[in-house]
């Protein structure tokens, strides 16, 4: 079945280490993106790429950086200079041009614990 | 500022009532809304979804209502199941822009009560 996955699951980390997380799709989709989501804060986007080797800073890229060398892979890194990192993570992946679509897919997120 | 907007952070109803969780957004150029529904430590999942070409898009217990005049749309759930409970995200978006990109709303926690 397609899909989208992230790893791990569950995260935890020393603070001022950077900490890459991952997310691989079978779906064929065009697009990629990670969001972060905090309590009260809904889901706010940190990167995107419509294409391989090409991605976009989104609302909150400060602290975070991605590459897309494959179009099936968009991995997060979480550097030591994102303040508080601290976060349950999202991928999500889609299809450009579609419509009516059905929006994205997510992935099941990725819990990170800075410690 | 927000484009989307989920002005109730909870809603509880009891279960076999109707539950209406509202959306209002500010940009006139969204023309497909879509609703996700997520569980605690999962993804979201889509839900249903409609185009501004129509005012109504109804699929088994859900249905979402769009006002384009009021930029407002809503999502009803009749009846309401305690496995609805979680939180609801509205999100826009513009067809053909240059993101593509959804626009998400800050969420809506449903509680659904036996």
């Amino acid at each position: 079945d397609g899909g989208i996955t992230q790893s791990p699951k569950y995260l935890f980390r020393k603070e001022g280490q950077n900490v890459t997380l991952s997310c691989e799709q079978n779906l064929n989709h065009d697009a990629m993106y990670w969001y972060r989501q905090d309590p009260g804060q809904g889901l706010r986007l940190i990167y995107y790429s419509q294409i391989v080797n090409d991605f976009q800073k989104g609302d909150i890229a400060e602290g975070y950086s991605v590459s897309r060398e494959k179009k099936e892979s968009f991995p997060l890194t979480v550097t030591s200079a994102q303040k508080n990192p601290t976060a349950f993570y999202l991928c999500a992946s889609s299809i450009i041009g579609q419509y009516p679509n059905y929006g994205y897919t997510f992935g099941s997120g990725t819990r990170l614990t800075v410690v | 500022d927000q484009q989307v907007k989920q002005n109730s952070p909870s809603l509880s109803v009891q279960e076999g009532r109707i539950s209406i969780l509202n959306c209002d957004y500010t940009n006139s150029m969204f023309d497909y809304f879509l609703w996700y529904k997520k569980y605690p430590a999962e993804g979201p999942t889509f839900l249903i979804s409609i185009s501004s070409i129509k005012d109504k898009n109804e699929d088994g217990r859900f249905t979402v209502f769009l006002n384009k005049s009021a930029k407002h749309l809503s999502l009803h759930i009749v009846p309401s199941q305690p496995g609805d409970s979680a939180v609801y995200f509205c999100a826009a978006s513009v067809y053909g822009g240059s993101q593509g990109n959804l626009i998400f709303g800050k969420g809506t926690k449903l509680s659904v009560k036996p």
